[in-house]
């Protein structure tokens, strides 16, 4: 089945201690991105991938880092992380950053930094 | 990218087809019309995407009007799964980052 795979889908981190969050689609897709929702605030860019070793910031990248060291794994690496970045993320992916392709989106991961 | 307005909310009933209204007024010649849902904090879903004619697909139907400036969604025969918010998003394919700019959407209950 085509999907985009997040894990973990839930996690409670304390303040400061390095985490990592992964992303892995079995579609080939080139383009790859990750979101954060906050209520009120909505979905926001954070980091996305046009292809392999080519990542850029999106709306709001402090505080995170990402790498595409191969086309199906987007990681989001929280290097320090601290209470504003409680939030529900998502990955996703396209077939391409171009053109007209449509997303596919993981399930979730829900994250608490206390 | 053009913005767009949705209602905050709105009711269907069930079995009965849903129209989801969106107005883009400053859309531009390059921009596409997409619409994507979310059922409760899952990831959101594509459902179809269009530049000038109306498009049907499985899930939905997309009429575009003329002038470009407001598009419709069409829920065939709504159903309970379909509650869900759903968002009207504008894109210009120039460019390379390949994002989506989410606003509030628009909560669709769907009501039996």
């Amino acid at each position: 089945e085509a999907q985009v795979t997040q894990n973990p889908r839930y996690l409670i981190t304390v303040t400061g201690k390095k985490l990592t969050v992964t992303c892995s689609q079995n579609m080939n897709h080139e383009y790859m991105s990750w979101y954060r929702q906050d209520p009120g605030l909505g979905l926001r860019q954070i980091y996305y991938s046009m292809n392999v070793e080519v990542t850029d910031k999106g709306d709001v990248p402090e505080g995170y880092k990402v790498s595409r060291k191969e086309k199906r794994n987007f990681p989001l690496i929280l290097e320090s992380p601290s209470p504003n970045q409680t939030s529900l993320y998502f990955c996703a992916s396209s077939l391409s950053g171009q053109g007209f392709y449509g997303y596919t989106f993981g399930s979730g991961t829900r994250l608490t930094v206390v | 990218d053009a913005k767009t307005t949705q209602p905050p909310s709105m009711d269907c009933a069930e079995g009965r087809a849903a129209n989801l209204p969106c107005n883009h007024s400053t859309i531009s010649g390059n921009e596409y019309v997409y619409w994507y849902r979310q059922i409760h904090s899952q990831g959101p879903q594509y459902i179809i995407h269009g530049l000038k004619n109306n498009e049907t697909n499985e899930m939905a139907s997309l009429i575009i009007t003329e002038d470009r400036k407001s598009s419709t969604l069409i829920l065939p025969h709504a159903t309970l799964r379909d509650t869900a918010v759903y968002y009207c998003i504008v894109r210009s394919l120039l460019g390379g980052n390949n994002r989506l700019a989410f606003g509030k959407g628009n909560q669709v209950v769907v009501i039996p």
